[in-house]
């Protein structure tokens, strides 16, 4: 069974990145879809972006200028950057691993992330 | 953008009664090509990530109770629980990933025990 484990800072101020990590234990990232999700406090769930089968990446539109995501195959690690947070940014983030039938197959545990000042 | 709306926002069952959600995307989600709705459900209990239920709109997920069922093609889809149990509270969403980027969700569907 997939275990997807991630972590990162909780706590940002305004114009901050947030970087967070996820590592797929029992399992690989390569050769998989690895997505990005985020949630704000009470409300739905975004999508931010994701890590083709083929190393190629794809994001929000509304995100696209300030996000990164990239694959370290090394350490099986999958890594979101967002840069220039504002409170609007202040939610749960999880990472996901799936292929093309399910690209959200698997989840992390979620990392709540807040922006203040 | 696909935009995905569910009905209703919530919805209140008595405990072994049908449940039913529907979900309606902006644009077909079926591929031409391989004759698959680009479509899935997911749970999501409070303070837990959400849970993959169903792809490819009817393809139950590996270990998913046989109560669930998904349903309907093109624009149209439904996720039915046939005999609610205590178990099944949470909030369901669908999601599109036929047109990407960006892959969308419903905005959500409360569901409670009556």
């Amino acid at each position: 069974q997939v275990q997807l484990q991630q972590w990162g800072a909780g706590l940002l101020k305004p114009s901050e990145t947030l970087s967070l990590t996820c590592a797929a234990y029992d399992g690989s990232f390569s050769g998989y879809y690895g997505s990005w999700i985020r949630q704000p406090p009470g409300k739905g769930l975004e999508w931010i972006g994701e890590i083709n089968h083929r190393g190629g990446t794809d994001y929000t539109p509304s995100l696209k200028r300030r996000v990164t995501i990239s694959l370290d195959t090394s350490k099986n690690q999958l890594s979101l950057k967002l840069s220039s947070v504002t409170a609007a940014d202040t939610a749960v983030y999880y990472c996901a691993r799936g292929q093309i039938d399910a690209r959200l197959q698997h989840w992390g545990q979620g990392t709540l992330v807040t922006v203040s000042s | 953008d696909i935009v995905m709306t569910q009905s209703p926002d919530s919805l209140a069952v008595s405990l072994g009664e049908r449940a039913t959600i529907n979900c309606k995307s902006s644009q077909s989600v079926l591929s031409r090509s391989n004759n698959k709705n680009y479509l899935a459900w997911f749970q999501q209990k409070p303070g837990q990530p959400p849970k993959l239920l169903i792809y490819w709109a009817s393809t139950r997920e590996s270990g998913v109770p046989d109560r669930f069922s998904g349903s309907g093609s093109g624009t149209d889809f439904t996720l039915t629980i046939s005999s609610l149990q205590a178990e099944d509270v949470a909030v369901y969403y669908c999601q599109q990933y036929y047109s990407t980027p960006p892959l969308t969700f419903g905005q959500g569907t409360r569901l409670e025990i009556k």
